[in-house]
């Protein structure tokens, strides 16, 4: 069974828009992060944000935490071709296990 | 290596084989994890080693499923008698101890006919 529900299912937009996509989840968490996939390849972690954090931003990258609503959002900025991917957030309940969402697809549209 | 890598990339198995996945994780990395993930689906949690020690097996699931990490290093994730709901790719995925990221391999596509 899987924690987390990203939202919305799939998002198409324009070279240079911003992305936003959500993650909804069950439990209490240590951590969040949000890994990204693309076609056939395996995952690659974008960012972690702790509990006790609110928003942390990596590069294009913000990721938003509310811990009273359990959710989370990621927003790509100035997105490009390049991002066209899958996004899955993936929470941490103790030290290693991580239960995924079935995750945004992406497509950014040149 | 440069990262984690996991053999054969690809594999077509008639139902009923016995197959075999490896999974090689990063030098130096003491925790290796195994995740199935079916089509438009995120990964799923298999088992996790610390070192050679399967410390969690609770994502198996059945008993056709086993996972071992003899020398610590090295992991192979075997499923016998396969069936086609075992059709999935299958990550591996390592940490050095007391981090928090998780580095993915490639997977492996597992297509049982």
């Amino acid at each position: 069974s899987q924690q987390g529900e990203e939202d919305p299912q799939a998002l198409s937009i324009q070279e240079g828009e911003n992305a936003t996509m959500n993650c909804s989840y069950k439990t209490s968490i240590n951590n969040l992060q949000w890994y990204r996939q693309n076609s056939g390849r395996g995952l690659v972690h974008l960012i972690l944000i702790r509990s006790n954090e609110r928003e942390k931003h990596s590069g294009r990258l913000r990721v938003t935490l509310d811990t009273s609503k359990k959710s989370s959002s990621l927003l790509i900025t100035a997105s490009r071709a390049a991002d066209t991917a899958s996004y899955f957030c993936a929470t941490a309940t103790n030290d290693y296990k991580l239960s995924f969402g079935a995750g945004t697809t992406v497509t950014v549209r040149a | 290596g440069a990262g984690v890598s996991q053999s054969p990339r690809y594999k077509v198995a008639k139902r009923g084989q016995d197959v075999a996945l490896r999974c090689d994780p990063i030098s130096g990395h003491v925790s290796l994890f195994w995740y199935q993930q079916a089509l438009g689906q995120g990964p799923e949690f298999l088992t996790y080693f610390q070192n050679e020690a399967q410390l969690d097996k609770s994502g198996l699931p059945s008993d056709r499923f086993f996972a071992e990490r003899p020398e610590g290093s090295v992991s192979t994730l075997k499923i016998q008698r396969t069936q086609q709901e075992d059709s999935a790719v299958y990550l591996c995925a390592s940490l050095v101890s007391a981090q928090e990221t998780q580095y993915f391999g490639p997977g492996t596509r597992l297509l049982v006919l």
